[in-house]
């Protein structure tokens, strides 16, 4: 399965972009990268996935490497609900599961 | 984005009881259902793995027997926790696939909060 790396938190000023980093050294050529956020005591959130190409919607920006070896999760104007834990995920297509990771607990300040 | 309802949000049961939980996609059909579980301050763990019509594939060291799954239709998947243990307290989520495709997206439920007394 691959796996994905993140820090363990971060913290962002409000109104300035965060920049969220995940590693998957180890992802194969037909997997998707998925990021989700979860607010304390909720169900995860869907934020936006991507295979090679850079994505981008109505909440974040996805870029991924060239070699596909990690990506960043860029929300270009952090507000104060923007705070949460972060997850990266590669779908793992051989086992068909999403597999969690510790996450990147983000923190923004005012 | 899809919506997936779980219910209920929260129970309290008596140590030695059985408790079910609800799964529904609401505007979508779901052939597979995941369940995971969360303990506080940690990540989501993957109990299982749910098809419509067939048996749950369940995570290693996940008791079957005392977490019961059923995916009777599309929209529809059960967990039943079965005689409850104080340990058994923990935060259920279960989540929905959109499709077959490895583009397809989850969706999550909002979790259901399980306190065994």
């Amino acid at each position: 399965d691959a796996k994905t790396t993140q820090p363990p938190s971060m913290d962002c000023a409000e109104g300035r972009a965060a920049n969220l980093p995940c590693n998957h050294s180890t992802i194969s050529g037909n997997e998707y990268v998925y990021w989700y956020r979860q607010i304390h005591s909720q169900g995860p959130q869907y934020i936006i996935h991507g295979l090679k190409n850079n994505e981008t919607n109505e909440m974040a920006s996805l870029i991924i490497t060239e070699d596909r070896k990690s990506s960043t999760l860029i929300l270009p104007h952090a507000t104060l609900r923007d705070t949460a834990v972060y997850y990266c995920i590669v779908f793992t297509s051989g086992t068909y599961k999403y597999i969690f990771g510790t996450g990147t607990r983000l923190k923004v300040l005012a | 984005g899809a919506v997936v309802s779980q219910h209920p949000s929260r129970v309290i049961c008596k140590s030695g009881t059985s408790v079910k939980i609800e799964c529904r996609s609401l505007d979508f059909q779901a052939t597979t259902m995941f369940w995971y579980r969360q303990f506080p301050k940690q990540s989501l763990m993957l109990m299982a793995t749910s098809n419509e019509g067939s048996k749950a594939t369940y995570e290693q060291g996940v008791e079957k027997d005392k977490f019961l799954i059923n995916h009777a239709s599309l929209t529809l998947s059960t967990l039943t926790v079965t005689s409850a243990h104080p340990e058994d307290s923990s935060f259920y989520i279960c989540s929905a696939r959109t499709g077959q495709g490895s583009g397809n997206t989850i969706y999550f439920g909002e979790g259901s909060w399980l306190t065994v007394v």
